[in-house]
């Protein structure tokens, strides 16, 4: 059973760091991209960042651009988001998920968030 | 960067109803689409992918159809796990926009 844990979650003030980690478990790692998907409580959901599966290649939202920056570790099994010059407006529930390989009349698909996590809660306030 | 907008916001439905949702793109994304299903304190669920092909496990009722610019979410009768809030997705290129979701309430 696939399993992603996050942890972190914090409330920090304006300005400071945090550093979101995420335990994956019950599916080989290394064979997948792995994002980090944020919502604010009560509303939409917002993509922030991808990793692929080796770590050679990350994207960032406009939003964080510059800010976050999203590392994996595979021989751990975890996957990462550290967060610099924190916003109020970064202030949600923040999801580690899984990429699924998926394919479909022989055309791949690719960022269909297969699996998530329960999300860890970040707060930025004063 | 291409939008995503989702109509209605919110439907007030009865168990048994059919329920059609629609996700319209700023421009044309193929079938990169994907719905997804989020129950309160919940992660969202995939439901579908590339558009119309339903993710395993997820019960016929469910539907999707559409390309280019416009997608359609239906649920073919209404039934009580179904009242949650449903999201449509752009796949396959950054930035991995999400529509802003319709919530499926309680008539």
């Amino acid at each position: 059973e696939v399993q992603l844990v996050e942890s972190g979650g914090a409330v920090v003030q304006p300005g400071g760091s945090l550093r979101l980690s995420c335990a994956a478990s019950g599916f080989t790692f290394t064979d997948y991209a792995m994002h980090w998907v944020r919502q604010v409580p009560g509303k939409g959901l917002e993509w922030v960042s991808v990793i692929n599966w080796d770590g050679g290649s990350s994207y960032y939202s406009d939003s964080v651009k510059g800010r976050f920056f999203i590392s994996r570790d595979n021989s751990k099994k975890s996957l990462y988001l550290q967060m610099n010059s924190l916003r109020t407006e970064d202030t949600a529930l923040y999801y580690c998920v899984k990429e699924g390989g998926f394919f479909s009349d022989g055309v791949f698909y690719g960022g269909v968030f297969h699996h998530w996590g329960q999300a860890t809660l970040v707060t930025v306030s004063s | 960067d291409i939008q995503l907008t989702q109509s209605p916001s919110f439907v007030s439905a009865s168990v048994g109803d059919r329920v059609t949702i629609t996700c319209r793109a700023s421009q044309g994304i193929s079938t990169y689409l994907a719905w997804y299903q989020q129950k309160p304190g919940k992660a969202p669920e995939l439901l579908i992918y590339a558009a119309a092909t339903l993710q395993s496990g997820v019960p016929s009722r469910f539907s999707g159809s559409g390309s280019g610019t416009e997608f359609t979410l239906t649920i073919g009768s209404l039934q009580p796990e179904d009242f949650a809030t449903y999201y449509c997705q752009r796949l396959n290129s950054f930035p991995y926009t999400f529509g802003p979701g319709t919530k499926v309430d309680v008539k």
